[in-house]
């Protein structure tokens, strides 16, 4: 299965743009980029996905490289609410197992200062 | 309801105790996964069900846990004779499908389970 890189740990100030790097330089061309994001003592939330294309949608931005060897999921401005642990993962829809399970890593500890 | 419901929110059992976990999917949604959270780690995957049938259950550590979804609707997860390093918090997600159309699942807040 194709493995993501994520920084252990990131700070920003609030109210300031994030940038939240992922390497996946094995990744497969039926590979889909997914981002999860899990709050203290909640369950993980499903934040963007994308597959070739940079990808916005209202929690997000995705950008993708152009060899998708590695991707940036961008928050336009970082909340207290934001804080968080944040979890790319890849989901490659032509495997079996791979189209429905989601493989975790450790993630990105993201903290926001006020 | 508008989520994943699950219950109990925590549990402590005594070393050899049975525990039952249940989790509400959100209504309609066809697949059901359940996932154990260690401190500190990553969720990691233990079941899929696709309305009542188990299609995957690699992830299961032991012969001690057990999932069912007999109606298509509820799950409940079941471990029995439990060891302290079934300690964990333990994560149900829904989707209205999976594959390439299914796009983000939708988590509970999860059970936090403690043994001692």
């Amino acid at each position: 299965d194709a493995k993501t890189t994520q920084p252990n740990s990131m700070e920003s100030n609030e109210e300031e743009p994030v940038h939240l790097p992922c390497n996946h330089s094995t990744i497969s061309g039926t590979d889909y980029i997914h981002w999860y994001r899990q709050l203290p003592s909640q369950g993980p939330e499903y934040v963007i996905h994308g597959l070739t294309s940079n990808v916005n949608n209202r929690m997000a931005s995705l950008a993708i490289a152009e060899d998708r060897k590695s991707s940036t999921l961008i928050l336009h401005r970082a909340t207290l609410r934001d804080a968080a642990v944040y979890y790319c993962i890849l989901r490659d829809v032509a495997s079996g197992a791979g189209s429905y399970q989601l493989t975790f890593g450790k993630g990105t500890k993201l903290s926001v200062i006020p | 309801g508008a989520g994943v419901s699950q219950s109990p929110r925590y549990k402590v059992a005594k070393r050899g105790q049975d525990v039952a976990l249940r989790c509400d999917p959100i209504s309609g949604h066809v697949s059901l996964f359940w996932y154990q959270q260690a401190l500190g780690q990553g969720p990691e995957f233990l079941t899929y069900f696709q309305n009542e049938a188990q299609l995957d259950k690699s992830g299961l550590p032991s012969d001690r846990f057990f999932a069912e979804r007999p109606e298509g609707s509820v799950s409940t997860l079941k471990i029995q004779r439990t060891q302290q390093e079934d300690s964990a918090v333990y994560l149900c997600a829904s989707s209205p499908r999976t594959g390439r159309y299914s796009y983000g699942y939708t988590f509970g807040s999860g059970t936090r389970l403690t043994v001692v």
